[in-house]
């Protein structure tokens, strides 16, 4: 069966230090891979999507980075945090686009 | 544009039916779905539907789409202290798989 791992749960940065949020999908080849962000206000805000090693699509400009070095491996940087990237961060995969699967989340908190 | 529009809060005594209700406008969205996140976790994917379909029940679960309308409902049985949790309805798109969420209804179960 499919699982996804997504880790630190929880992360305090200060301001301006570099961030490295990291995903890994199991049981399944070539998903679909996203980052979305849950802001104070319970919206969720998708980041990036990857449909492949490699290619990554940005939905909203920003201070974030995706990169995709491995099939089944998302990963979301930063060089320099800022306060407003503080929020709860959610990798997700799915197989041809349909029925989003979500890790458990990383709480970043930036001071 | 797209958008999924539900209301914020709904407070149901334990035993009691809940009804969450959802708006979406993307008439060609080919599934629609309900998510369900207790407090610091993930999203987990409860139930979908397809969009020629107007109803679909499992266990406690039952979804009504109103495709007319473009209104998605998701009702809860007997309703638990347990089912206590924000709940999102989100719909697919066109673009990769990325699907449009709610801002989510937050549902206080009182015993």
């Amino acid at each position: 069966s499919q699982t996804i791992h997504q880790w630190p749960a929880t992360l305090v940065q200060p301001v301006g230090s570099p961030l490295s949020l990291e995903c890994t999908v199991e049981g399944t080849s070539n998903p679909n891979l996203y980052w979305y962000r849950q802001a104070a206000g319970r919206g969720l805000q998708l980041l990036f999507y990857s449909i492949g090693i490699g290619q990554i699509s940005s939905e909203v400009p920003q201070n974030l980075s995706a990169s995709r070095p491995q099939d089944r491996q998302f990963i979301l940087s930063s060089k320099k945090l800022l306060l407003s990237d503080s929020g709860f961060y959610l990798c997700a995969w799915s197989i041809g686009g349909e029925k989003l699967f979500f890790g458990s989340g990383t709480q970043l908190s930036v001071l | 544009g797209e958008d999924v529009e539900q209301s914020l809060f709904l407070s149901v005594r334990e035993g009691d039916s809940s009804v969450i209700n959802c708006t979406y406008t993307d008439s060609s969205s080919t599934y629609l779905y309900w998510y369900k996140q207790e407090p610091g976790a993930g999203l987990q994917l409860l139930t979908y539907i397809f969009s020629n379909m107007d109803m679909k029940q499992d266990q406690r679960l039952t979804v009504l789409l109103n495709k007319k309308d473009k209104h998605l409902s998701l009702r809860i049985a007997d309703t638990q202290t347990g089912d206590s949790a924000i709940y999102f309805c989100a719909e697919s798109t066109r673009s990769q798989g990325n699907l449009i969420f709610g801002k989510g209804t937050k549902l206080s179960v009182k015993p």
